[in-house]
């Protein structure tokens, strides 16, 4: 089973839709959560980071629980130039802080 | 620019020779990754530093690869006899002391190997 899994997708949704990924982590000692953006042949960007008490930054909403072991992304009002993919990530636990990263959700976003 | 800077962009070579790239992390920066990253997978660690001392290697990281921080600065990713297999986008990232605030990725470098 891997560290980090995610729906690959690919999730075609209409402009101003509010779509929601999820992923689960299979180490419960994981500390820090992430969601990075992946456009296509370029590097990851670090979108947000994922708290228990839930984050918003604008139109995107993070959420992480532990109890269930997964983390969510929600996006409102999707824009055409959200189309990307969404890489979820958590830490290791071995205290090299390195991050394991998920396969990756493709998001379109069409007109 | 004070970003993570990686060279070569692009590489194509020939099955068995070698290659080499190199990453440049954000200054003040004193961990440093590489990451390897093929289609439709995510990014996949294969090693560590921390200023010079190279702290962890992941299993992926063959005989074949080698990598150095000599000064704690700059890095680089040594390919020996490459193989085909070895195609992929090689990530170099950076943080901070406190590691729980995310990664910068560089640009990358992508390895074709015919």
């Amino acid at each position: 089973r891997k560290e980090v899994e995610q729906d690959p997708g690919p999730f075609n949704v209409p402009e101003g839709a509010t779509v929601a990924f999820n992923c689960t982590y299979s180490n419960s000692a994981s500390q820090s959560f992430f969601w990075y953006r992946q456009d296509c042949r370029k590097e990851p960007k670090l979108l947000m980071s994922v708290y228990s008490s839930g984050n918003e930054d604008g139109r995107f909403t993070a959420q992480l629980n532990r109890a269930s072991q997964y983390i969510s992304l929600l996006i409102r009002d999707s824009k055409l130039s959200d189309s990307a993919t969404y890489l979820c990530v958590g830490s290791s636990t071995s205290g090299t802080y390195k991050y394991i990263f998920g396969t990756g959700t493709r998001l379109k976003v069409l007109a | 620019d004070t970003g993570v800077s990686q060279n070569p962009r692009h590489k194509i070579t020939k099955r068995g020779q070698n290659v080499t790239f190199r990453c440049d992390p954000i200054s003040e920066h004193n961990r440093l990754y590489w990451y390897r990253q093929t289609l439709g997978q995510g990014p996949e660690f294969l090693t560590y530093f921390q200023n010079e001392a190279q702290l962890e290697k992941s299993r992926l990281l063959s005989d074949r690869f080698s990598a150095e921080r000599p000064k704690g600065s700059f890095s680089t990713l040594e390919i020996q006899r490459t193989e085909q297999g070895d195609s992929a986008m090689y990530l170099c990232a950076s943080s901070a002391q406190a590691g729980g605030s995310g990664y910068t990725f560089g640009s990358g470098t992508r390895l074709t190997v015919v």
